[in-house]
């Protein structure tokens, strides 16, 4: 099966810092990639999907300026989060979707945590 | 947002007693998938069932769907501790390349 990873697993920064987490899709092209965040004992919420090579697609109410997300490969899609708040903490998940499968696969997801 | 309700939210029962988990949408769609999540966990994909599919097994998953109703359900059987975990159900309107809209999840305590 597919296989998507994501780094780091956790991360703690201090508020006003920048945080960069990065997912990767270890043995498949992911064409579509989508970034998740699950607040505590909250079901996961789409924040936004790209397209390798092409500007993000993000859902209504995630500030495109604050969450960056850059999709330069069919390997790897970043999400930089700007000038972190406490309530940015969160654990947020990426998925690829690639054309050789029917379905998303989910990294094991990054644990934010902002002081 | 077409986000699901699940119920119910939290549910508790014995080693070895099926545990039933609902799930309701709001739109159309294509699919409905439904995951397991531990605590503070990534996602296992537990099982997919297409628009024009009434029902799928895996194991000891069963799952239904009813789209006249706008619903899903989950069922597992014999239950172990280990199925211990959060489940969701969530919908795609596209193929696997749309975004998912996930329900908020059912919480089961499998109690040993």
């Amino acid at each position: 099966g597919a296989v998507v990873s994501q780094h780091p697993s956790r991360v703690i920064c201090k508020s006003g810092t920048s945080v960069k987490i990065e997912c990767r899709s270890l043995d498949f092209q992911a064409t579509t990639m989508f970034w998740y965040r699950q607040f505590p004992k909250q079901s996961l919420m789409l924040m936004a999907t790209s397209n390798e090579g092409s500007k993000a697609t993000y859902e209504q109410g995630v500030e495109k300026d604050k969450f960056l997300i850059n999709h330069a490969s069919l390997t790897l899609s970043t999400l930089t989060v700007t000038s972190a708040h406490p309530e940015d903490s969160s654990f947020y998940i990426c998925s690829a979707f690639g054309t050789a499968y029917y379905e998303q696969y989910f990294g094991p997801g990054t644990r934010l945590t902002v002081t | 947002s077409q986000q699901g309700e699940e119920d119910p939210q939290a549910l508790s029962i014995q080693e070895g007693e099926n545990a039933t988990m609902n799930c309701s949408y709001k739109t159309s769609i294509n699919n409905l998938q439904w995951y397991r999540q531990n605590s503070g966990r990534g996602l296992v994909h537990l099982i997919l069932i297409r628009s024009n599919e009434r029902e799928k097994h895996s194991g000891r998953l069963r799952v239904t769907l009813d789209t006249s109703k706008k619903s899903s359900s989950l069922l597992i059987t014999a239950s172990r501790a280990a199925d211990t975990a959060s489940y969701f159900c969530a919908t795609g309107s596209g193929g696997g390349a749309d975004g998912l809209t996930f329900g908020k999840g059912t919480h089961l305590i499998i109690q040993p």
